[in-house]
């Protein structure tokens, strides 16, 4: 299987601020790695693919950056809407593996 | 737009078999997507289970691939899991999901997710 890890566990931010999150594969995935935003109650949602597509409807502040193993989600300018917990997730193996989640509070 | 509905019992029995149904509306299951399951146990991140597409192929995690069957009933429009073999450890909320085949490989559109608690 491919792991995938993310960094920071969590991070406490404020609203205005700019944030990054990491995943780091074990393996060259390509660009096949996909970003999701996740509260709670609710389910996952896509915010980015192809480690740098925003997805329909995502604003701009989030962008995706990144190849090979090393990717990063970053948030320009933190509204309140985005504290959440964010995941990472590999698409390059037929075996989908997900990173462990970055909890992005106040 | 795409929608899935999760289906099934919410309590199941250790050692039993966990089983639930997804339904989906809004297009056909015999488009060009993968129709998948996810998990996530309490206060836990996300763990893929499995997926199917219509021809009926699957691929599934390794770690559970002894006790998952995915089925599909592309007539119904509908998708299935069954998990043999339940212990607490298999507590969690489990969503339905496709996978878009293109422009890449991606989760974009759940069910609301569904809670099955292993417990006797």
């Amino acid at each position: 299987d491919i792991h995938l890890t993310q960094s920071p566990f969590s991070l406490s931010a404020s609203v205005g601020d700019r944030i990054s999150i990491t995943c780091r594969a074990t393996d060259n995935i390509i660009n096949y790695l996909n970003w999701y935003q996740q509260k709670p109650g609710k389910a996952p949602k896509l915010l980015i693919f192809a480690a740098s597509t925003l997805q329909s409807g995502v604003p701009l502040r989030f962008s995706g950056s990144g190849s090979g193993t090393d990717f990063t989600l970053t948030i320009s300018s933190l509204q309140p809407e985005d504290f959440a917990t964010y995941y990472c997730q590999q698409s390059y193996s037929t075996s989908i593996t997900f990173g462990g989640g970055t909890k992005v509070e106040i | 737009q795409v929608q899935l509905q999760e289906s099934g019992p919410g309590l199941v029995n250790p050692s039993g078999t966990l089983s639930l149904t997804c339904a989906v509306s809004g297009e056909s299951m015999s488009s060009d997507s993968w129709w998948s399951w996810v998990r996530q146990p309490p206060g836990k991140g996300l763990e893929w289970i499995g997926e199917i597409y219509h021809s009926g192929t699957t691929n599934y995690n390794p770690s559970l691939e002894s006790r998952v069957s995915v089925s599909v009933d592309v007539a119904e429009n509908q998708f299935s899991l069954k998990l043999s073999s339940v212990t607490a450890a298999d507590t969690a909320v489990y969503y339905c999901a496709r996978v878009r085949v293109e422009p890449a490989p991606s989760f974009d559109s759940w069910g609301q997710g569904t809670l099955v608690i292993v417990s006797s």
